[in-house]
């Protein structure tokens, strides 16, 4: 049963430090995407690649945010430094996005980030 | 991408069929409906995806109304399990967009 996975899944930092989570999409997928979830904002987009070429990355903070895809078996995103304000959880998900297929996508456990 | 309507909330007898409805009256016609849900503390689950015929899968059933305007999800024997917020989602199905996820409709599975 292939699945996204994500690491790690919990993480408490200070406010300051540089942080980072990793994401491996589903073997074979083309596109991946970085979601953030607050209770305030709901679940909103941060980025998304497709053949690990960046292809919106217009919901991220640009001068503390940063998303990459070292190779097609991982992605990662950094936060330096970290604020408060960026506690929440951030999921990351991947799908098959070939020509005219349904647009499914297929989320992560998410990684729970308390920034002090 | 079209908007969509869901109640708040639902309740449901264990072992009974939930029905969640969703209103999509704009759609357009290169448009699917998608449905997710998120169950407490975990990541969206995708559960099925129509164009515009009813779909099956082992988790729904998914019935969309022949003018595709509203449609149903249908948990046929729902189980505690079952309990989570249920989201539906309507979007083309070309290009490369994410998924917005609206407040969907939190299905409480009653023991």
């Amino acid at each position: 049963d292939a699945r996204v996975t994500q690491t790690p899944r919990h993480k408490v930092t200070e406010m300051g430090q540089e942080v980072t989570m990793r994401c491996q999409p589903i073997l074979g997928h083309n596109t991946v995407f970085w979601y953030r979830q607050t209770m305030m904002q709901g679940l909103e987009l941060l980025a998304y690649f497709r053949n690990r070429a960046p292809l919106d990355d217009s919901g991220m903070p640009k001068d503390r945010f940063s998303a990459e895809m070292p190779d097609a078996t991982l992605a990662t995103l950094k936060i330096q430094p970290s604020e408060p304000r960026d506690s929440a959880v951030y999921f990351c998900a991947s799908g098959l996005f070939i020509r005219e297929s349904p647009r499914t996508q297929y989320f992560g456990p998410g990684t729970r980030l308390l920034v002090l | 991408d079209a908007k969509t309507t869901q109640p708040p909330s639902m309740d449901c007898a264990e072992g009974r069929a939930a029905n969640l409805p969703c209103n999509h009256s704009t759609i357009s016609g290169n448009e699917y409906v998608y449905w997710y849900r998120q169950i407490h503390s975990q990541g969206p689950q995708y559960i099925i995806h129509g164009l515009k015929n009813n779909e099956t899968n082992e988790m729904a059933s998914l019935i969309i109304t022949e003018d595709r305007k509203s449609s149903t999800l249908i948990l046929p024997h729902a189980t505690l399990r079952d309990t989570a917020v249920y989201y539906c989602i309507v979007k083309e199905g070309t290009g490369a967009n994410n998924l917005f996820f609206g407040t969907g409709t939190r299905l409480t599975v009653i023991p």
